[in-house]
């Protein structure tokens, strides 16, 4: 069974800075998803960014980026020029290539705080 | 609002209780989902429908039934429940497909549930 795994239960970062937040996952597969969720405090969950396994180049969107190294098997979220709107709860999700309509495994999160 | 309506936003219930929350999207996504998100716990994905087909049911207590009676709506009806079944109960929905949007979840607001 896959696991995904975020140790930074917390992070802070100061606003305009840049923070990175880590997560690994374990598969025996080559071919998956990986995603970033954000959960502000309203608690609307919304993808943050999306990330194919069989693509070598990282994802990006906006201020959001992903380093993605399958070997290590790790996905960090790095952010940057960080605003208050930043503020959330992000979670690291992981889905098979394989599963048409499967299930997504998440991390347990990590609260970021965003100050001014 | 991501089009995953979930109704109602909070609902508090007596063990003894019979209620229902409702979930509904018009976006077209075969997959329905069901997620419990406890504090301090990581998301639990409970049940998966598929072209209103169960596809997963996570080692659930019967007193949690899922009903999906066409692509658009899910219900989760709830009976008997515990204290420690209060928690928020997240439908998500994701389309078919291989393209950009494809296995991406899409999440409700949620519902709140309290027993008592």
């Amino acid at each position: 069974a896959q696991t995904v795994t975020q140790s930074q239960p917390e992070m802070s970062v100061q606003e305009a800075e840049t923070v990175t937040l880590s997560c690994t996952y374990d598969t025996s597969e080559s071919d998956y998803y990986l995603f970033w969720y954000k959960q502000p405090p309203s608690r609307q969950m919304i993808l943050v960014i999306r990330q194919e396994a069989y693509k070598q180049q990282n994802a990006t969107e906006n201020r959001f980026s992903v380093n993605f190294q399958k070997a290590a098997k790790s996905f960090s979220l790095k952010i940057s020029d960080s605003q208050l709107g930043d503020a959330a709860m992000y979670f690291c999700a992981y889905r098979s290539a394989e599963d048409n309509a499967g299930k997504s495994t998440f991390g347990d999160g990590t609260t970021l705080t965003v100050k001014p | 609002e991501t089009g995953v309506t979930q109704t109602p936003r909070h609902l508090v219930m007596g063990m003894t209780n019979k209620k229902s929350l409702k979930c509904e999207q018009h976006l077209g996504h075969n997959a329905m989902y069901w997620y419990k998100q406890s504090a301090k716990k990581p998301l639990e994905l409970m049940f998966v429908y598929n072209f209103k087909e169960q596809t997963e049911n996570n080692s659930v207590p019967s007193r949690f039934s899922p009903e999906c009676p066409n692509s658009s709506h899910l219900f989760l009806h709830l009976h008997t429940l515990q204290p420690e079944d209060s928690a928020l109960y997240l439908c998500a929905s994701s389309p078919p497909g291989h393209d950009s949007g494809a296995n991406v979840l899409t999440f409700g607001a949620g519902s709140r549930l309290t027993v008592l």
